[in-house]
């Protein structure tokens, strides 16, 4: 079964630094996709970066990066020069094919991440 | 740009009353999904809908659950009489066909649940 761990519940970072939100899988697909959604205080579900298995190279979306060690099964969120506007609660997710044609994404547990001015 | 809309907003009831939530996904995508929030914990999958036919469904989702999508355009979420562990916001949400995108899942803004 799939699994998806964030081992960090609440995480401080000073404005303008870069901070890592860690996250690891557990899937014995060979076919999956790893993504980061940010939920602000308003509640909204925000698409943030993708990582597809097969994807050799590290994504990137301007600030964001995904730091993806597939032996380690490790789908890090990296934000490089933290805003204040990235206070939020970060969730990993994982997505995997059904049999059944359809798809299935499930989340992590999330990390609260507070930008300090 | 083109989003996934639900209502209500807000919806509060009494216990063992039945709710409908109602979802627009966008209008080309083909996966469907409703998704649940306990205030301040994980997002919880509920089901996935494709081609007509729920794909799969979590343990969450028991015979009080039921989705359907009546006219092409609507995805509801039915549930047939609410305990007050229901209470949560619950999101839809929708991706397109495999081949365009990254399948990301478009989500509406949630509504909430209050069962009293």
């Amino acid at each position: 079964a799939q699994k998806i761990t964030q081992t960090q519940p609440g995480m401080f970072v000073q404005e303008k630094e870069a901070v890592t939100l860690d996250c690891t899988y557990d899937t014995s697909d060979q076919s999956y996709g790893l993504f980061w959604y940010k939920q602000p205080s308003s509640g909204e579900m925000i698409f943030l970066i993708y990582q597809g298995s097969y994807d050799e190279q590290n994504a990137t979306e301007g600030r964001y990066s995904l730091n993806f060690q597939k032996a380690r099964k490790s789908a890090n969120l990296v934000i490089s020069a933290s805003q204040l506007g990235d206070s939020a609660m970060y969730f990993c997710a994982m997505r995997e094919v059904l049999n059944t044609g359809g798809f299935k994404t499930i989340f992590g547990a999330g990390t609260r991440l507070f930008v300090k001015a | 740009e083109p989003e996934v809309t639900q209502t209500p907003s807000h919806q509060v009831t009494q216990m063992g009353q039945e709710v409908i939530l109602r979802c627009v996904p966008i209008s080309n995508h083909l996966y469907f999904y409703w998704y649940r929030q306990i205030l301040g914990q994980k997002v919880e999958f509920l089901v996935s809908f494709y081609n007509n036919e729920i794909s799969e469904k979590s343990e969450i989702f028991d015979d009080q659950f039921s989705v359907e999508r009546p006219d092409g355009s609507n995805f509801t979420l039915k549930i047939r009489s609410t305990k007050l562990e229901d209470s949560a916001m619950y999101f839809c949400a929708s991706s397109p066909r495999r081949t365009v995108g990254n399948g990301e899942l478009f989500f509406g803004e949630g509504s909430r649940l209050t069962v009293l």
